[in-house]
């Protein structure tokens, strides 16, 4: 079956815009996760939604960060007033909720800030 | 200090080599342990869970030492298609649901 989908596959923005990416996940996946890989750099959290709720926000770096989902499935990250260092890969991975442990990874979106 | 510490590498073995990789994890609370691979430019997919018995699969072996708080993976046999980056990753159970912490990867080389 289809996997988990990212849009774009990679965006390149100036310094202050806005960028949403988005995430579709394996239908029927009830959790869903953000994560972002810099160079070089393990995968740092982001946040954790379960159906449309987020019970876990604390890797959002800052208020610049949002996240939302629709319908328990769709989510758009948000990053306002992009920085130089929102650059990265940032990875979108589903799970059945009571097997969170085996996530899917989407192929993720290579954000880059002139 | 990192919560999930793995050597780098880059690990270069020739074809048909062992090679083992270790990774240490601070949070004595952590209560699954998984290896993940990643491919260049590609997205991270589970290799094996790790569990307290240690276990196998194919050509991997992975162990637990929960009193070391470390784990290992070991490859026998080494082919051209496992040169990729390893990811130890650990779950710290939070706040209701499974919170995967991951190392940063070692890398391998498999070369002809």
């Amino acid at each position: 079956g289809a996997g988990v989908s990212q849009s774009p596959s990679n965006k390149v923005t100036e310094k202050g815009k806005d960028v949403e990416l988005r995430c579709d996940p394996i239908s029927g996946h009830t959790a869903l996760y953000w994560y972002r890989q810099s160079l070089g750099q393990g995968l740092e959290f982001l946040i954790y939604f379960q159906g449309n709720s987020a019970p876990d926000k604390s890797g959002l770096p800052s208020d610049r960060f949002s996240a939302e989902r629709t319908g328990g499935s769709v989510s758009t990250l948000t990053i306002q007033r992009t920085q130089q260092e929102d650059s990265a890969v940032y990875l979108c991975a589903s799970s059945y909720q009571d097997r969170s442990y085996e996530q899917y990874f989407g192929p993720g979106t290579r954000l880059t800030v002139t | 200090r990192k919560e999930v510490e793995q050597d780098p590498g880059p690990f270069n073995v020739p074809e048909g080599a062992t090679v083992a990789f270790n990774c240490t994890y601070s949070n004595s609370a952590s209560q699954s342990f998984f290896w993940y691979r990643q491919d260049c430019r590609k997205e991270p997919k589970l290799l094996m869970s790790v569990y307290s018995s240690g276990n196998e699969d194919g050509r991997f072996t992975a162990q637990l030492n929960r009193a070391s708080q470390y784990i290992s993976l070991l490859i026998r046999d080494s082919k051209l298609s496992d040169s990729a980056t390893y990811l130890c990753v650990v779950n710290n159970k939070n706040t209701g649901f499974q919170k995967l912490v991951f190392g940063t990867g070692t890398r391998l080389l498999v070369s002809p």
